[in-house]
């Protein structure tokens, strides 16, 4: 049973660029959060899809959005990368309706420079 | 806005002494709260979790407690091994379900042989 798996795992990028990451859930989850850990602190909520849909978003501007696709993968993208934007980029498993449980990924650790 | 509060932000503790960290949550909706252990490098691992229909839950050296009346609940360690020693994170949410999950600062705990 394949757990939560995000690719890539490392990533440099350079100011102003774009950047995919990308999440396939737990086997029999249907449901896709993202969240943000900066150096030496919690996660914090950037969105989940669900039915291919954005259900709930954080406080993040308009530069980070997403998608799911029908096999309930999803992608994280975020543009006009700025220095802030560097931190551990973690993706979340759960099946949404039926349990409270969520499943962390290994995440993406961004680099902006 | 949602809030979740967690102290100590450090703690060390002799082997096979107890440890016990404690989070205070500012939505009265708030229903579940789960609890994280990540090791260096690695993904947050849900260790625990209680829901707000429960005042407490045990799974072996581990126990998690919930007061919602001073809306705070805490995570015990028993007989502590040198492997417990990671960052903890607690966490809240609400609705039903796998929802946003609004995470404390993290304590960093370290068992002293």
């Amino acid at each position: 049973d394949a757990g939560v798996t995000q690719s890539p795992t490392h990533l440099i990028k350079t100011r102003g660029q774009q950047v995919t990451l990308r999440c396939s859930p737990k086997s029999g989850h249907d449901t896709v959060s993202w969240y943000q850990q900066a150096l030496g602190q919690g996660p914090q909520f950037i969105f989940q899809y669900y039915e291919e849909e954005e259900r709930q978003r954080g406080n993040f501007p308009d530069r980070f959005s997403g998608h799911q696709f029908p096999n309930y993968s999803s992608e994280l993208n975020v543009n006009a990368l700025l220095l802030g934007d560097s931190a551990l980029y973690l993706c979340a498993s759960s099946k949404r309706t039926s349990r409270y449980e969520q499943y962390f990924g290994p995440g993406t650790r961004l680099t902006v420079t | 806005g949602e809030n979740v509060e967690q102290h100590p932000s450090t703690l060390s503790v002799q082997e096979g002494d107890s440890a016990v960290i404690k989070c205070t949550y500012s939505d009265s909706a708030s229903n579940y709260f789960p609890w994280y252990k990540q090791e260096l490098g690695k993904r947050p691992q849900l260790i625990i979790d209680i829901r707000s229909n429960v005042g407490e839950k045990k799974d072996q050296r581990i126990a998690v407690t919930l007061n919602k009346t001073a809306k705070h609940f805490s995570l015990h360690i028993t007989e502590t091994q040198p492997e417990d020693s990671a960052v903890y994170f607690c966490a809240a949410s609400r609705g039903k379900g796998a929802q946003k999950l609004v995470f404390g600062q993290g304590t960093r705990l370290t068992i002293n042989p």
